[in-house]
């Protein structure tokens, strides 16, 4: 069954740290995996998104994220945390094969303390 | 730009009554999606739609009902509101591009008592 896991419900990190949220799936043929954030009641935002090419992604506010084929993970990362990073992120991969629907991870709570 | 609208963002209902949650978007977008998100669950898929016409159940659609008559209105009905549907409702919307990203509302905070 495809799958995706969140294996920490909650990461804290100094700020001025680098940070990792970890993501790994279990899904047939090509992943195409995406990251949001979801900041206190708002709506998730994209933050990245990985197709094809080049296994460094990066997208909005300075994060990145790293996909490893070999160990089916899609973990998000940031050189330098920010206290304005404290979020909730969610991890998401596309449901083969009509690609129509979003197969989510429960969710990892990133707090920055300063 | 607005994006995704929902409206209402609260509601507090009795238990019994009906009610409509609003969603439209403004970016032509085909599919769209009503997710339900409860605390430590993450997002549950309730229904969506690949286009005016055409609606899909998704993962928990007991209790809801929904409908597509235009591209931009995507209307999620509960017919007889009931205390496990107090939750956080997020519509959301994509191209059909299986590569390009969800876009969400702030969503409708809904309470049942």
């Amino acid at each position: 069954a495809q799958s995706v896991a969140q294996p920490e419900d909650q990461v804290n990190v100094a700020e001025g740290n680098p940070l990792t949220v970890k993501c790994t799936y279990s899904v047939s043929g090509n992943p195409y995996l995406f990251w949001y954030v979801q900041y206190p009641n708002r709506g998730l935002q994209f933050l990245l998104k990985y197709i094809t090419g080049d296994n460094l992604v990066k997208g909005s506010y300075g994060f990145e994220a790293e996909f490893n084929k070999s160990q089916t993970s899609f973990h998000l990362k940031k050189p330098s945390a920010l206290v304005s990073d404290s979020a909730l992120y969610f991890c998401a991969v596309r449901d083969p094969p009509g690609n129509r629907k979003l197969i989510w991870g429960l969710g990892t709570s990133l707090a920055v303390n300063p | 730009n607005a994006g995704v609208t929902q409206t209402p963002k609260f509601r507090i209902l009795k238990i019994g009554q009906s009610m409509t949650l609003q969603c439209t978007q403004d970016m032509n977008h085909n599919y769209m999606y009503w997710y339900r998100q409860d605390p430590g669950m993450g997002l549950k898929l309730i229904y969506y739609s690949v286009g005016a016409g055409i609606t899909d159940k998704g993962e928990v659609p007991n209790g809801y009902n929904v409908s597509r008559s235009t591209t931009e209105d995507f209307p999620l009905r509960l017919e007889l509101a009931a205390p496990s549907q107090t939750s956080v409702y997020f519509c959301a919307s994509s191209y059909v591009d299986r590569g390009q990203p969800q876009h969400f509302g702030d969503g409708t905070r809904l309470s049942i008592l």
